[in-house]
């Protein structure tokens, strides 16, 4: 049973350029949520989706970021026009239903905008 | 929203030593769960606690839900066991949106 896979585990783009980051759940999870853990720090939600659905984008800055997880592929994160602060490590985790339940994570994608 | 605080923010061991790493939260949970994050950047899960004990090999938790903190246990802890230890909670019913603290930073020397 794998995992959540997250790709690509590095991406490296030049300011102005897209990064689109995919993460596919594990088996039977439905819910998905990205994160970002900036350089030196913690964790913060960015996004919670359900299949075609936002449920909650509470965290996702409100320019340049978007999120879908449609009916059929991975969830995409999408940042638009990068910036040296967007230079982060994203990470995607899943669970299987919505309730109070373990959420599992991906290994992470590493974002260096130079 | 809901603050978490972990302590000890650095922690240095030998090999052997056993540690207890601390996270207080400032409102009901309803999600608890620990983390690793490896030298190389991995999450990986330790424990989803709630509530009461659980054990897994050298590790072992306990959340004490109605005083609002969980402590995990490393037992005769081992150099591959460095990292960052975070504490995530939930206050909602819906979904798992993980509020972070700041981990406590573990290096434990041969």
């Amino acid at each position: 049973n794998a995992g959540v896979m997250q790709n690509p585990r590095h991406l490296v783009r030049r300011r102005g350029q897209e990064a689109r980051l995919r993460c596919s759940p594990m088996k039977g999870h439905s819910h998905v949520y990205w994160y970002r853990q900036l350089p030196e720090e913690g964790l913060k939600f960015m996004v919670y989706l359900q299949k075609e659905n936002i449920i909650d984008e509470s965290g996702m800055p409100k320019e340049r970021f978007s999120a879908e997880f449609p009916k059929e592929g991975p969830s995409i994160l999408r940042i638009q026009q990068v910036v040296r602060g967007d230079s982060a490590a994203y990470f995607c985790a899943s669970s299987p239903w919505g309730g109070n339940t373990e959420a599992f994570f991906g290994q992470g994608t590493r974002l260096t905008v130079v | 929203g809901i603050q978490v605080e972990q302590s000890p923010p650095d922690l240095i061991l030998q090999e052997g030593a056993n540690s207890t790493l601390r996270c207080n939260f400032s409102d009901s949970v309803n999600n608890l769960q620990w983390f690793h994050q490896n030298p190389w950047g991995q999450l990986i899960n330790l424990f989803y606690i709630p509530s009461g004990t659980k054990q897994n090999g050298r590790l072992s938790a306990t959340t004490v839900a109605t005083e609002r903190y969980s402590l995990l246990y490393i037992s005769s802890s081992q150099t591959t066991d460095s990292g960052v230890y975070f504490c995530a909670v939930d206050e909602g019913t819906s979904g798992s949106r993980l509020t972070f603290g700041e981990g406590t930073q573990l290096t434990v020397n041969p």
